[in-house]
This record gives C-alpha cells, structure tokens and sequence, in this order.
C-alpha cells in the first residue's frame, strides 16, 4: 500500500491565482481531512469528510473548498490564493467514523504551499 | 473550549538522558488520545492510541501512560534518532465532528550523542 499521497510537494502561488492539492489513500478509509500547519500554532483543521459525497468545515475553513466524489480522493482546492493561506498542508485518513477505535489517523507527506 | 496543551515546547537531551514530554487535555468526555512523531518536512507518524485512564503502550524506548487530566511519553535512553517533534492529540467522540482530532502544539526533542 502506498497510503496516503499528496501532490505536489511545493508550490508557489501568486496571490488571487487557484489551485488544487491533489490527496489519495489506498487504505479504503472512510474518513478523510485537511490540515494546516503553521510555526506556533500546530495542526488545524480545515475540512473533513466522513465518506464519499459527505464533506463538512473545520476549524478554518474559509479560502478553501473540498469535494470527495470516491472514497480514495480528496482534493483540497484554493479559489482565490492570499499570504496568509502561506503554510503546509497535510492530507490524513482514517478507517473508522463510528465506534471506540480505528481512529488513528495516517497522514500524507505534506504540501508546502507559498504565495507571494 | 476543548483543549490540548503540550510541554516544554523544547526539549534538549543527552543521549542516554531519560525524560517524559506532557500533554494536558481540558475535553467534555475523553474518547481517545493520540501521540504522533514528525520529523522535519514529513507527515505526523502514529505512535500510540490510549482510551481511558490507567491505560499504558510501549514501543521501543517510548511509553504513554494516560491520567483523567494529562498523557505523558517516557522517553527511556533516548538515542540521537529520537529527535523529532512530538505531537499529542485528543479525540472526543464517534462519528461527525466529535471524531475529529485537536491537537497540541507539540514538543521538540533533541538528543545529542
């Protein structure tokens, strides 16, 4: 199994350009979510989903959009860049969304993203 | 507020210099608490998962042990590839939202030979 891969691994943005960060799992895993990671403020969420079709907003969600049309995809798209969308980004999936455990989440490389 | 808060921030060690690194949770009912490791410009690696109070894991030199209050990770003899930023993560609940994790802001750990 290879996991969970995120494309690409660096990007730079202009500001107001958009762009999709490409995420997939082999692991058939019904959850799926969108991290950012900044210096001093750790992991946040921006998106998850719970299964195809299903998607809902985390902690920050505002600038980005998600779709999950199959269970293994899991785009992360940037409509309109601005700095402060500066950071990396990481892709995670998990098995389970019901029940005491399978909660482990297994994240991808990362993307670091800029935007001047 | 929910909420996870690790420490120290940073963490130098002598090989060989045993330690534990601190996580305090403030959650409206504990389902699960996560530790990661993430070394520089990768991904968080899972490391262990425990459940309720009482509830200890080991692997390798590393051992996470979990209170009602607060998790620690033992490091015992830490060797230089130990080093990486640990990360500790609290889930609330099952399905929807209340699955979803909050993490600390982690602890870097170096240790020197």
């Amino acid at each position: 199994n290879a996991g969970v891969t995120q494309t690409p691994k660096f990007q730079v943005l202009k500001t107001g350009q958009s762009m999709t960060l490409q995420c997939a799992q082999d692991m058939n895993h019904e959850y799926m979510s969108w991290y950012r990671q900044d210096p001093g403020m750790g992991l946040r969420l921006i998106h998850y989903s719970v299964g195809a079709g299903i998607t809902d907003q985390g902690e920050v969600p505002n600038g980005y959009n998600v779709s999950r049309s199959t269970t293994e995809d899991f785009p992360l798209r940037l409509l309109s860049a601005a700095p402060s969308q500066t950071s990396v980004y990481f892709c995670a999936s998990s098995y389970s969304k019901t029940g005491p455990s399978g909660y482990e989440q297994y994240f991808g490389p990362g993307t670091r993203l800029t935007v001047t | 507020e929910d909420q996870v808060t690790q420490s120290p921030e940073a963490l130098r060690l002598q090989e060989g210099e045993s330690s534990s690194l601190n996580c305090s949770y403030t959650v409206s009912g504990l389902r699960g608490l996560f530790w990661y490791r993430q070394d520089p410009g990768k991904g968080p690696e899972f490391l262990f998962t425990l459940y309720s109070a009482g509830e200890e894991k080991e692997k390798e030199r590393l051992k996470a042990t979990l209170t009602k209050k607060e998790s620690f990770l033992h490091i015992t003899a830490p060797k230089p590839e130990d080093s990486a930023t640990y990360l500790c993560a609290v889930q609330r609940g099952y399905g929807g939202s209340q699955g979803n994790l909050i993490f600390g802001k982690g602890t870097k750990l170096s240790v020197k030979p």
